[in-house]
């Protein structure tokens, strides 16, 4: 069965980073791109961006271009989310989930929550 | 506040049917397909409708998906007390290039 198996949660500083990882299983992970959504305390999802496990591309969106770097390890099928410069507003749950087609998401990961907090 | 336009709320009564609306415009909704998504309380979102009207391997049929210019819809039949969650719309937009969606739709079963 298809899993995606995220690393714990994270407590960063204001202006620190973090890297979450992503790790799939149960299905050939480059036929599948990964996205990252992200989810605020109380709000609704926002999409960060996308990642080809095939080749590498990347599509970022654009509230973040700059402090998101989206990577993937194909050996260990396994991909990465790093955010940069981080800011309170950045507190949330991230989620990664396997892409089948644009907005459309088959699984997801159990989420990671980041707190940033001075 | 979201590309895509739900409303805040919903509610019904056990055994009844009802319907989340999600407004788009026709970079997103108008031009691609719908897809959505149901999220239980604690957990992660889960994939309910995907290409407007299409249902997964093991999502009930009481789950239903219409999609009719930039608008689409998600209609729930035989509301049972396990349905009470969020829902998301969520749909690409051409002119963002990015996956947008709606603000989400709690849903009450009374």
């Amino acid at each position: 069965q298809v899993q995606l198996v995220q690393s714990g949660a994270e407590v960063k500083k204001p202006g620190a980073s973090v890297k979450v990882s992503c790790k799939a299983s149960g299905y050939t992970f480059t036929s599948y791109g990964i996205s990252w959504v992200r989810q605020a305390p109380g709000q609704g999802l926002e999409w960060m961006g996308w990642i080809s496990a095939y080749n590498g591309d990347t599509n970022y969106a654009q509230k973040l271009q700059g402090r998101v770097t989206m990577t993937t390890d194909t050996s260990t099928s396994t991909a990465y989310m790093e955010l940069r410069s981080l800011r309170s507003d950045d507190t949330a749950v991230y989620y990664c989930a396997n892409v089948a087609a644009a907005g459309r998401f088959d699984y997801w990961g159990q989420g990671t929550l980041v707190t940033v907090s001075s | 506040q979201s590309v895509l336009t739900q409303p805040p709320s919903a509610s019904g009564t056990p055994g009844q049917r009802v319907t989340i609306s999600c407004s788009g415009s026709s970079s997103n909704i108008g031009s691609n397909t719908v897809n959505w998504y149901q999220q239980l309380p604690g957990m992660a979102p889960k994939l309910l409708i995907y290409s407007n009207n299409q249902r997964p391997s093991g999502v009930p049929d009481r789950f239903s998906g219409s999609k009719s210019g930039t608008s689409a819809s998600l209609a729930i039949s035989g509301l049972q007390s396990e349905d009470e969650a969020d829902y998301y719309c969520a749909a690409w937009d051409d002119s963002l290039n990015g996956v947008v969606f709606g603000g989400g739709t709690k849903l009450t079963v009374l």
